[in-house]
């Protein structure tokens, strides 16, 4: 399978506990994005990066989370401190940009995380 | 500041009868509109999307959506609806082409016998 993956597929942790989840994109895809979507709502815009740049950060992104991309392949995105209101799917996606156009964003399964 | 509103959160057709999920969007320039299909259990595909080409856009599985820039809508439709159909459709506008994705609330299509 050449799809996005993301690992774990499921996560249960405690509040406070600090968890760290995985996306590996599509290999020729410099683009890489991360969502967070909770239950009846669509997908939020978190972060994303170009190579290993991270270019643009949503203020939904507390300090509490980090997200690096350290050779420009795949990701993490670190929660610490878990809170209740962290427990969402977190999607990754990823995509090409070439000569100024941006291509489809494919999609991960996502990693599901309840925080108890 | 751009979004997009989905104007029914749930909808029920009958096999075989058309298919109408409608979307509103806000948007200060002209704006790359998509829509998104979600099964259960898998990731989110891409149907179609909208790029200030044709204002008539078609997609996969028989799909296609209309941008009707007076309107400020980009409906999804479909002739005839088939059981594998029944998904969550989010309606989706992006602020400069393919940057991040702005997603609507979704629509949860169900398609009975």
């Amino acid at each position: 399978d050449t799809g996005v993956s993301q690992d774990p597929r499921h996560k249960i942790t405690k509040r406070g506990q600090n968890v760290t989840f995985r996306c590996d994109p599509i290999s020729e895809h410099n683009r890489l994005y991360w969502y967070r979507q909770t239950l009846g709502q669509g997908p939020e815009f978190l972060t994303y990066f170009q190579n290993e740049a991270q270019l643009e950060k949503s203020r939904l992104l507390s300090d509490r989370f980090s997200a690096e991309r350290p050779k420009g392949s795949f990701s993490t995105l670190e929660i610490q401190r878990t809170e209740q209101g962290d427990s969402a799917m977190y999607l990754c996606a990823s995509s090409f940009r070439s000569m100024g156009e941006n291509n489809e964003q494919f999609f991960g399964p996502g990693t599901r995380l309840t925080v108890l | 500041a751009q979004s997009v509103t989905q104007l029914d959160s749930h909808v029920s057709v009958s096999e075989g009868t058309p298919v109408l999920l409608r979307c509103n969007y806000s948007s200060s320039y002209s704006p790359s509109l998509f829509w998104y299909v979600q099964h259960p259990n898998k990731g989110l595909q891409l149907l179609l999307k909208y790029t200030s080409a044709a204002t008539l856009v078609k997609g996969i599985n028989g799909f296609e959506a209309e941008f009707k820039k007076s309107e400020t809508s980009f409906h999804l439709t479909k002739p005839s609806a088939h059981m594998s159909d029944a998904a969550e459709y989010f309606c989706v506008v992006s602020p400069g082409g393919y940057n991040k994705l702005i997603f609507g609330a979704g629509t949860r299509l169900a398609v009975h016998p």
